[in-house]
């Protein structure tokens, strides 16, 4: 199966824990995206890499720290986790050439901190 | 950088009725312009784009229209269908794709 597939899928955990998504894309993709989808559904781009280099980091919390091992996966790891990180988180990937192509959303992670 | 705003936020049509969303963009380098589809609890999935060297493209019932100039563009659906229901976003991008607020349709039978 060809896709952006992302774990876990749901994700509760308590304040201040440590906590890391995954996502795998195999698509051959050469840039990749985290998205945080808030309550009112509002997306909004949090980090993009490209051939494993960073090439957007909006104004995140520094709490929040992507990895990139290789072009196939992006991996976003948050640390001392707060309420306000509740929301869902979209991975997504884009094909090579330029940063204006069609994205290809992840099924998303729903994370609720407690 | 970017913004882009959409309009409406809700939006509900009788079946067979048509729909049109609006967005508008402020920054005059952006060149793409996607529209996503997002049911619930599942992930957005693009439904048509355009590029900014083309003012109007269609795909059966969805057609987008571009305004450089104004720098405004349009999804409109016609003959609307239940399953249309959704939230629909536009992104417009030079490079880092910004997303408006969302619209959400219902489309009543």
């Amino acid at each position: 199966d060809t896709a952006v597939s992302q774990t876990p899928k749901y994700l509760v955990t308590q304040m201040g824990n440590d906590k890391s998504i995954k996502c795998e894309q195999n698509l051959g993709h050469d840039t990749m995206y985290w998205y945080k989808q808030d309550s009112k559904k509002f997306l909004k781009i949090m980090f993009s890499y490209n051939n494993k280099e960073l090439i957007i980091n909006e104004t995140v919390p520094n709490r929040f720290s992507p990895k990139s091992p290789d072009k196939a996966h992006l991996n976003l790891h948050i640390n001392s986790l707060e309420l306000g990180d509740s929301a869902v988180y979209f991975c997504a990937s884009s094909p090579p050439g330029t940063l204006q192509e069609t994205q290809y959303f992840g099924p998303g992670t729903r994370l609720l901190v407690l | 950088g970017e913004n882009v705003e959409q309009h409406p936020s809700t939006l509900s049509v009788q079946e067979g009725d048509s729909a049109v969303i609006k967005c508008t963009y402020s920054d005059s380098a952006s060149n793409y312009f996607p529209w996503y589809k997002q049911e619930l609890g599942k992930r957005p999935q693009l439904i048509i784009d355009i590029r900014s060297n083309v003012g109007e493209k269609k795909d059966q019932r969805i057609a987008v229209t571009l305004n450089k100039t104004a720098k405004h563009f349009s999804l409109h659906i016609t003959e609307t269908q239940p399953e249309d229901s959704a939230v629909y976003f536009c992104a417009a991008s030079r490079g880092d794709m910004r997303f408006g607020a969302g619209t959400r349709l219902t489309v009543k039978p």
